[in-house]
């Protein structure tokens, strides 16, 4: 009854490679993000979609590719992975839009790139 | 450019102690302060939020003080317990387009 379950929840791949975290909430919410945690714990949002539309895009290589097939689920696709792009990802969602004040965060996905 | 300035980095409280984390904005676009508590290996959980409008607000042991003004605000945890040791955030929401802005985060760890 998680509600807010990301997969995997640890990825270990080497540079170059291409890989997916997906995202589903329970909720029934309408609104979906993905944020980046560094290895200082800062928090940074990367998307945000609201009923399958991107709402908010920041300042992301386009390496990161977000896509929404249902309200209910978010997934993130990485391309040619760097280094620099080890950090845990997490999923979030909130009730109606962007301007909600609650988020519910997923446990994270820990991407470790050698 | 960091929005959210928060401070200490790090904090060691003993047992029934106060706990004190500040932070501090420039934006006078917010108009929403949340804190969010974050446990090692899971995701963060809103833990209390104020409004702008008003300078206090108390759930339980946990206080948020807001100085609109001097633009600043503080989580205060009375009583500290071995069990609130984990990573607090602050935040702000842009309300120019909605975006939830955090501070950089305390490791806060109350010893027994």
């Amino acid at each position: 009854d998680t509600a807010v379950s990301q997969t995997p929840k640890y990825l270990v791949t080497q540079m170059g490679n291409d890989k997916s975290i997906k995202c589903e909430q329970n909720l029934g919410h309408d609104t979906m993000y993905w944020y980046k945690q560094d290895s200082k714990k800062f928090l940074k949002i990367m998307f945000s979609y609201n009923n399958k539309e991107l709402i908010i895009n920041e300042t992301v290589p386009n390496r990161f590719s977000p896509k929404s097939p249902d309200k209910a689920h978010l997934n993130l696709h990485i391309n040619s992975l760097e280094l620099g792009d080890s950090a845990v990802y997490f999923c979030a969602s909130s009730q109606g839009s962007v301007w909600a004040n609650v988020l519910t965060f997923g446990a994270g996905s820990r991407l470790t790139v050698l | 450019q960091q929005q959210v300035k928060q401070s200490p980095q790090s904090l060691i409280v003993q047992k029934g102690g106060i706990s004190i984390i500040n932070c501090a904005y420039e934006n006078t676009a917010f108009d929403y302060f949340p804190w969010y508590q974050q446990f090692p290996g899971k995701g963060p959980a809103l833990l209390i939020a104020i409004r702008p409008d008003v300078s206090e607000k108390k759930e339980g042991r946990f206080t948020i003080s807001f100085n609109n003004s001097a633009k600043q605000f503080s989580l205060h945890i009375m009583d500290s317990q071995p069990g609130d040791s984990a990573t607090y955030f602050c935040a702000a929401r842009d309300n120019q387009g909605g975006k939830l802005i955090f501070g950089q985060g305390t490791e806060l760890s109350v010893k027994p």
